[in-house]
């Protein structure tokens, strides 16, 4: 256990389905990230929220909405993928923004048929 | 623009060699350098971080260097072992946000 939970490990949903992915710190760090990660790419940020508040939206498509309730827990809201988002989408958290010492989670790997 | 590059993008080994992974970066204002471990399917765990003001960092067999000037880092194990076999990344931390810029890794293979 890495101290970043996800969940679920596995998700497959179809085009039209609606489905959320979660991610849990309790290290006490103050920013949390999303990842994406495709093959034969590099890590792509996605979102990133620093003491609950989102400070950078690199560009993500609106069919992934993020949502930070407390400092503590992140979700990605996914509506209407498309088969090119498949992908294991990755939480990280760091005491500081883009600070040092990333904690990283196992990963959802997320498969849209 | 931060561009990182990893050569190789794969290596496979004996079990007991010593190894070198190597990580190219294109802006040499760099706050740091990081080099990560992935596991197939998993997530990331953080191996080595070296600032910027510094040449090298060590963690067990694991040894990290950086050259600024050239835009280098390598990432040393000694006596690789099967448990070794993993992705390696490495990441810059660059620019005015800081964002992390990463490389596509080195996979790597050490066989019994």
């Amino acid at each position: 256990e890495t101290g970043v939970t996800q969940t679920p490990r596995h998700l497959v949903m179809g085009m039209t389905n609606k489905k959320s992915l979660k991610c849990e710190q309790h290290l006490g760090h103050n920013a949390m990230y999303w990842y994406k990660q495709s093959a034969k790419k590099p890590l792509e940020l996605m979102f990133v929220y620093n003491f609950k508040e989102q400070t950078e939206n690199n560009s993500v498509p609106s069919r992934f909405s993020p949502e930070c309730p407390n400092s503590s827990h992140l979700f990605l809201h996914l509506h209407t993928l498309q088969p090119e988002d498949s992908a294991l989408y990755l939480c990280a958290s760091s005491q500081e923004y883009q600070g040092n010492g990333y904690t990283f989670g196992s990963g959802t790997r997320l498969t849209v048929v | 623009k931060q561009e990182v590059t990893q050569i190789p993008a794969a290596l496979s080994v004996p079990e007991g060699e010593n190894l070198v992974l190597n990580c190219s970066f294109t802006d040499s204002a760099i706050y740091n350098l990081q080099w990560f471990r992935q596991d197939p399917g998993k997530g990331l765990t953080s191996l080595l971080l070296i600032q910027s003001s510094q040449r090298e960092q060590t963690s067990g067999r694991l040894n990290a260097s950086l050259d600024k000037s050239s835009g280098r880092s390598t990432l040393y194990i000694a006596a690789s072992q099967p448990g070794d076999s993993a992705t390696y990344l490495c990441a810059s931390n660059a620019g005015n946000n800081r964002k992390l810029i990463w490389g596509l890794g080195t996979s790597l293979a050490v066989n019994p």
